[in-house]
């Protein structure tokens, strides 16, 4: 059972380019978060999708950034007109279909080994 | 809102010596807490965590960490450390509330560097 599954590793843009961040869930997920990992920081939350549906997008800025996770296809994180603060490892994380309550000893989710982007 | 603070950004520690790193947090309601390695250039690994009964939770690899509601911590603790444990270490949060949608608020990280 493959892991959660990131491409590519590491991205490098232009300012003002676009750069896509691909995702694919462990099998049998369906819950997909985004998180943003900005030099010397912390994790932060950026959107929590489920198939065909944004959940919970309030980490998101409010402009150039957006994500899918469409029926058929992995989890896509856009980044259009890129800039210099935009260069970061984003990771992408899954979860199985249960609730987080339901989820008991087994509650945690699994992340991928993140994208990694330079904005030149 | 729930935030998170590790005390310590790097821990320099002799091999073989003992290691603790510090989270505390802060929230209005109940939470699950989570302690993750992150490895250089690898993703994040769930290293143990606490949802509910003993407060002493432990991992497979010798890490244990208590949760003390009093003093809102969670800290990470180890008796004898490894070279192989030099890593970065990540202390979470997620909410327990019927409206959770289990996203982690993460403290801002620790670097534990064991020395031989």
């Amino acid at each position: 059972n493959a892991g959660v599954m990131q491409n590519p590793r590491h991205l490098v843009r232009r300012r003002g380019q676009e750069a896509r961040l691909r995702c694919s869930p462990m099998k049998g997920h369906s819950h997909v978060y985004w998180y943003r990992q900005l030099p010397e920081e912390g994790l932060k939350f950026m959107v929590y999708l489920q198939k065909e549906n944004i959940i919970d997008e309030s980490g998101m800025p409010k402009e150039r950034f957006s994500a899918e996770f469409p029926k058929e296809g992995p989890s896509i994180l856009r980044i259009q007109q890129v800039v210099r603060g935009d260069s970061a490892a984003y990771f992408c994380a899954s979860s199985p279909t249960r609730t987080p309550r339901d989820r008991g000893a087994n509650y945690g989710y699994t992340f991928g080994s993140g994208t990694r982007l330079t904005v030149v | 809102a729930q935030s998170v603070t590790q005390l310590d950004s790097q821990v320099p520690v002799f091999e073989e010596a003992p290691v603790e790193l510090r989270c505390n947090y802060s929230s209005s309601v109940s939470v699950y807490l989570f302690w993750y390695v992150q490895y250089p250039n690898q993703g994040l690994q769930l290293l143990l965590k606490y949802l509910s009964g003993s407060t002493l939770v432990e991992s497979i690899n010798g890490f244990e960490a208590e949760f003390n509601k009093s003093q809102t911590s969670f800290h990470l603790r180890k008796p004898s450390v490894h070279i192989s444990d030099t890593a970065e270490y990540f202390c979470a949060v997620s909410d327990t509330g019927s409206g959770n949608t289990g996203k982690l608020i993460f403290g801002q990280g620790t670097t534990l560097q064991v020395k031989p």
